[in-house]
């Protein structure tokens, strides 16, 4: 069973640029989350999509928006860059909400500059 | 907003030591929790998902229980190895702690 994709793997974008992430879940699962991985902040909760919906939100601006299509995969849209966009971004995927065991993506590393 | 800790920071241990650490969280509206362990330069690797207070899982040397009442888990590896080094984090209700960074030394 291949394992959660992400794409493009790494990102060089300049400030006010947008940007849109992509992650393909693991075939069947169909709750896809989103995080940010910074040296300071750790690990952060983007968002979780199950069944097209958003279910969850943390606490980031409205600048990071995502969505779910039918076949589970997921983008993530980050418009108007900053500096301190520049992270980690992983996905996960699990095949149940919240009490589902998640597994993750390599991740996209997106530098802003 | 779940404030959720986990100490210690960090550990240095001897192969054949054994080891704990704790993740602690407010104990309100708690739904499920669960462990990671990530070694660097690859993704985070679910260990355990625990939902039930008094819950205790086991993955070969790797065990965890749960409080859910006084808002803690205890994450145990018995006979530490070297290729247990990397960081454990913990997320109730999908908020991250900063992890515990253990390294096993040969």
């Amino acid at each position: 069973k291949a394992g959660v994709t992400q794409t493009p793997r790494y990102l060089i974008k300049t400030r006010g640029q947008q940007v849109t992430l992509s992650c393909s879940p693991i075939s069947g699962h169909r709750s896809v989350s989103w995080y940010q991985q910074t040296p300071g902040q750790g690990l952060q909760f983007l968002f979780e999509y199950f069944s097209e919906t958003q279910r969850n939100k943390g606490n980031f601006p409205g600048r990071f928006s995502g969505r779910q299509f039918s076949n589970s995969r997921s983008e993530m849209n980050v418009s108007t860059l900053e500096l301190g966009d520049s992270a980690l971004y992983l996905c996960a995927s699990s095949l149940h909400r919240d009490s589902g065991e998640q597994y993750f993506g390599p991740g996209t590393r997106l530098t802003v500059t | 907003i779940l404030n959720v800790e986990q100490s210690p920071q960090s550990l240095h241990v001897q192969e054949g030591d054994s080891t704990n650490f704790t993740c602690s969280f407010p104990s309100s509206n708690f739904y499920a929790l669960h462990w990671y362990r990530w070694e660097t330069a690859k993704s985070p690797e679910a260990l355990f998902v625990m939902t039930l207070n008094g819950d205790e899982k086991k993955k070969g040397r790797i065990s965890a229980t749960l409080n859910t009442k006084e808002g803690y888990s205890y994450l145990y590896i018995k006979g530490s190895q070297p290729e247990d080094s990397a960081t454990y984090l913990c997320a109730p209700d999908m908020r991250f702690g900063a992890g515990t960074r253990l390294t096993v030394k040969p």
